[in-house]
């Protein structure tokens, strides 16, 4: 069946860093990517989204292109903040999970001031 | 407009006594999931309704949990009998249904058995 692996946390880094969270995914068919944020104390909310290859998503300074030939869409941002700190989630619809989402575990980002 | 609303937001119960959650999805949207998040995992799909079309139910883990939703509103996911491992944040989303995959959380029950 379909799946998501993404980077394994905790991830601390200090304000202004260069962030990279990666995720790869197996999935039948031509899935819709995407990435969720959860904000601590907060509900899940999309962040970004990629519905075809080469396609890039961006949404609050944060970037991710779909790469199909390397089944990856790696998060990125250039600059971060104290307050993008949050559990991250990788995920996919579509393809051959048709509907439902698939996500990844989660990755939680720490940023210090 | 009104999101994706949950009741009640925390729920504690007893090992053995049955539950029911609620969800309110966004006016409009056909399509209403539910799924769960244990501590430190990722989100796991439960069940998955779209307009008049029968339930897909293939990730409820067991006979003890059900849902219904009434037409294209609300939805209620009953646990029967919780056990302790029923412990987790349960999250309704609703979406335009169709090719929309995309999907608007609730902010969650967070479920906890003793």
């Amino acid at each position: 069946g379909d799946s998501v692996t993404q980077m394994e946390g905790p991830v601390t880094l200090s304000e202004e860093a260069f962030l990279t969270i990666n995720c790869t995914y197996t999935a039948t068919g031509y899935p819709s990517l995407f990435w969720y944020v959860q904000y601590p104390g907060e509900g899940l909310q999309l962040l970004l989204k990629a519905t075809k290859a080469d396609d890039k998503g961006s949404n609050k300074g944060f970037e991710a292109t779909y790469r199909k030939e390397t089944t990856s869409f790696h998060l990125e941002k250039g600059s971060v903040q104290v307050s993008d700190s949050a559990v991250y989630f990788c995920a996919l619809a579509g393809g051959g999970s048709n509907y439902k989402l698939t996500f990844g575990k989660g990755t939680l980002l720490t940023v210090n001031p | 407009g009104a999101g994706v609303s949950q009741s009640p937001s925390n729920k504690v119960t007893e090992k053995g006594k049955d539950v029911e959650l609620r969800c309110d999805p966004i006016s409009g949207h056909t399509a209403l999931y539910w799924y769960r998040q244990r501590l430190g995992q990722g989100l796991e799909f439960l069940i998955y309704f779209q307009g008049n079309s029968a339930p897909d139910k293939s990730g409820l883990p067991s006979d003890r949990f059900s849902a219904e939703r009434t037409g294209e509103s609300v939805s209620t996911l009953t646990i029967q009998r919780t056990q302790q491992e029923d412990s987790a944040v349960y999250l309704c989303a609703s979406s335009g249904g169709g090719s929309s995959y995309e999907q608007y959380f609730g902010p969650g029950t967070r479920l906890t058995v003793t």
